[in-house]
């Protein structure tokens, strides 16, 4: 059974960088027929996408938030990351790691979500 | 591009029917047919409910079905039972980038 599993600090200070780790277990994150995405939530609002990225380390960016992330990918490890820098409050939420259907396009598997409070 | 809208509240009781709407723009609801429906319960991930436009995961009851005219996506709850009180999101392929939207969500009540 796949499963994701996201990882990092739940608290970072305004304008430092947020970085979490999303780990699969179950299948190879080099499964050319999916790819992996990385989407946020903030407390009691609706959900928005960040970004996503092919183990082939291709990378596709919300373009409101492109100047600030980077997603990388380590496939020795069965991992891939998000990196988020100069964050703000409007930072605040949960994010989530997912995987994507290459063709179909779709997020069928979610890892639980963490979240991640910007705050001194 | 803006967010896929959706109505933010919709209620049924239990046994009726309910749908619920999404509509974006020829640039991605209209243009692709990678339009996928999520439920989620309060404090729980998001759950696929319905993939390029109506079709359905194994595991999903077949209560749930969806269809798309045009630049709006509908997602319709037959029989509504009370565990289908939640959130439910559209989201979209928009083309370019692999840019994804989702719509602002709908939350559905049973009474």
């Amino acid at each position: 059974q796949l499963q994701l599993q996201e990882s990092g600090p739940g608290v970072v200070n305004p304008s430092e960088t947020l970085s979490l780790t999303c780990t699969v277990s179950g299948d190879s994150i080099s499964n050319s027929i999916y790819y992996w995405g990385w989407i946020r939530q903030p407390p009691g609002k609706g959900l928005e996408w960040i970004g996503s990225i092919y183990s082939s380390g291709s990378t596709y960016y919300n373009p409101s938030l492109k100047s600030r992330i980077k997603i990388s990918v380590d496939t020795s490890k069965n991992k891939f990351s998000l990196k988020l820098s100069s964050v703000t409050a409007a930072d605040t939420a949960v994010y989530y790691c997912a995987r994507v259907g290459s063709i179909t396009r779709r997020f069928d598997y979610w890892g639980q979500g963490t979240l991640v409070t910007v705050s001194s | 591009q803006s967010a896929l809208t959706q109505p933010p509240s919709a209620s049924g009781s239990p046994g009726q029917s309910v749908t619920i709407s999404c509509t974006g723009t020829s640039s991605d609801v209209g243009g692709y047919n990678y339009v996928s429906w999520y439920q989620q319960h309060p404090g729980k991930a998001p759950k696929l409910m319905i993939f390029e436009v109506s079709r359905r995961p194994s595991g999903v009851p077949d209560r749930f079905s969806a269809s798309k005219s045009g630049n709006t996506a509908s997602l319709t709850v037959s029989g509504l039972q009370p565990e289908d009180e939640a959130d439910y999101y559209c989201s979209s392929y928009a083309g370019s980038d692999d840019y994804v939207l989702f719509g602002g969500g709908t939350k559905l009540t049973v009474l």
